[in-house]
């Protein structure tokens, strides 16, 4: 079973910010937050990673709270290109990387 | 620098029949995991390749094989076909602790058809 549970849809308008959230209440110390896009039929799209820091990239920022038990990936500027089934997944254990069905995100018009 | 390349891009293959999916890591990377991704759902873990030899294995019976060679490509195969074997296959790099914190890259996956 998946580590992490994600709304399972999203819209939202094309040029805000979309804020795709993650709880994983029983991460351990040494795991990471892992998150990648998957967008129909192609392999999935490595976005960013972190452990208990803050971290900001040129595709997204990922928040993760003091306790580490949930996350926020935010897409600053959500273009129509960014709409794909985005999974957010914690890693360090002996079963590789765990996905769980994502949150299909929904840019606007 | 290509990303992760995997071979063939489609196949169709019988029942009962043997296959061999071929992947080549991003350069730099020394370690591969194989992930089955079936339609609507998120990938599977089927094994991890370090070294040329298998360190860590998910929920997938003997008849899901593979191996790595020393310029580190990997192949994944897989005997006696079923229908339910149908799915995308895909290949990940990273370097050895890929999950302790190195950024791990996908490829864009053989589709596998059984009939």
């Amino acid at each position: 079973d998946a580590k992490t549970t994600q709304p399972p849809s999203m819209d939202c308008a094309e040029g805000r910010a979309a804020n795709l959230p993650c709880n994983h209440s029983t991460i351990s110390g040494n795991e990471y937050v892992y998150w990648y896009r998957q967008i129909h039929s192609q392999g999935p799209q490595y976005i960013i990673h972190g452990l208990k820091n803050n971290e900001t990239n040129e595709m997204a920022s990922l928040i993760i709270t003091e306790d580490r038990k949930s996350s926020t990936l935010i897409l600053p500027h959500a273009t129509l290109r960014d709409t794909a089934v985005y999974y957010c997944i914690t890693g360090g254990g002996a079963d590789g990387l765990t996905f769980g069905k994502g949150t299909h995100l929904i840019i606007q018009p | 620098d290509a990303g992760v390349t995997q071979s063939p891009t489609h196949l169709i293959k019988t029942r009962g029949q043997q296959v061999t999916l071929r992947c080549s890591p991003k350069s730099g990377h020394d370690t591969v995991s194989w992930y089955q991704q079936a339609l609507g759902q998120g990938p599977q873990f089927i094994f991890q390749y370090y070294e040329e030899e298998e360190r860590q294995r998910g929920n997938f019976p003997d008849r899901f094989s593979g191996h790595q060679f020393p310029n580190y490509s990997s192949e994944l195969n897989v005997n006696a076909l079923l229908l339910g074997d149908s799915a995308l296959y895909l290949c990940a790099s990273s370097s050895w602790g890929g999950w302790t914190g190195n950024t791990i890259y996908f490829g864009e996956g053989s589709w596998l058809t059984v009939v």
